[in-house]
């Protein structure tokens, strides 16, 4: 298995729902990651986690959580988001962190839509 | 922090012939340059990356070559087809810390 999956693919919630997208990795990858992408621009880093352990928060807002409850799963908790959080979310990971990034790999995204 | 500055920000080029990306990056402790293809409504692909110990690295049509005294690097496509046009981002990384910082990008299309 040499994927990233996310789940969902899209999704649609409103300001005040409280949602999660998924983010699941079995290629032993101890690094992995959460950007954020808006249309026609660069992905933007969020979070970094390394060896299950948040190692880089780019001064994300807290409606936004990470979660890593272990070496293959990565989650990001929505809660009370802003219709300018729409985007895509993409998770990535890394055979690990520092040089090179080793096996670096991006996963389809989850298409997120704030109304 | 690293900066990436990436140009054109869109090229049109004509089948067959080569395409051109450039990019300057800022901080010279960055050590690791990859270069991502990005098609419409896709996740973002490593299409072939460089090391700082080395000065260009090739991929069949694909090569991209570094200069580490003028902070630039390039990514050259030769012999395009149209399953080339998409989005590229140039990216650089610093060995001390996870990040990858991406360039805005460049909308390369491939006229038939």
């Amino acid at each position: 298995d040499t994927e990233v999956t996310q789940t969902p693919k899209h999704l649609v919630m409103g300001m005040t729902n409280k949602k999660s997208l998924k983010c699941e990795q079995h290629m032993g990858h101890r690094a992995m990651y959460w950007y954020k992408q808006k249309a026609k621009k660069p992905p933007e880093l969020m979070f970094v986690y390394s060896y299950e352990k948040l190692s880089i928060n780019e001064s994300v807002p807290s409606r936004f959580s990470p979660e890593c409850p272990n070496s293959s799963l990565l989650n990001l908790h929505l809660h009370a988001l802003q219709p300018e959080d729409s985007a895509l979310y993409l998770c990535a990971s890394s055979f690990r962190t520092g040089p090179m990034k080793y096996g670096y790999t991006f996963g389809s995204g989850t298409r997120l839509t704030v109304v | 922090g690293e900066n990436v500055e990436q140009h054109p920000s869109t090229l049109s080029v004509q089948e067959g012939d080569s395409a051109v990306i450039k990019c300057t990056y800022s901080d010279s402790a960055s050590n690791y340059f990859p270069w991502y293809k990005q098609e419409l409504g896709k996740r973002p692909q490593l299409i072939i990356d460089i090391r700082s110990n080395v000065g260009e690295k090739k991929d069949q049509r694909i090569a991209v070559t570094l200069n580490k005294t003028a902070k630039h690097f390039s990514l050259h496509i030769t012999e395009t087809q149209p399953e080339d046009s998409a989005v590229y981002f140039c990216a650089a990384s610093m060995g001390r810390d996870d990040k990858i910082i991406f360039g805005k990008g460049t909308r390369l299309h491939i006229l038939p």
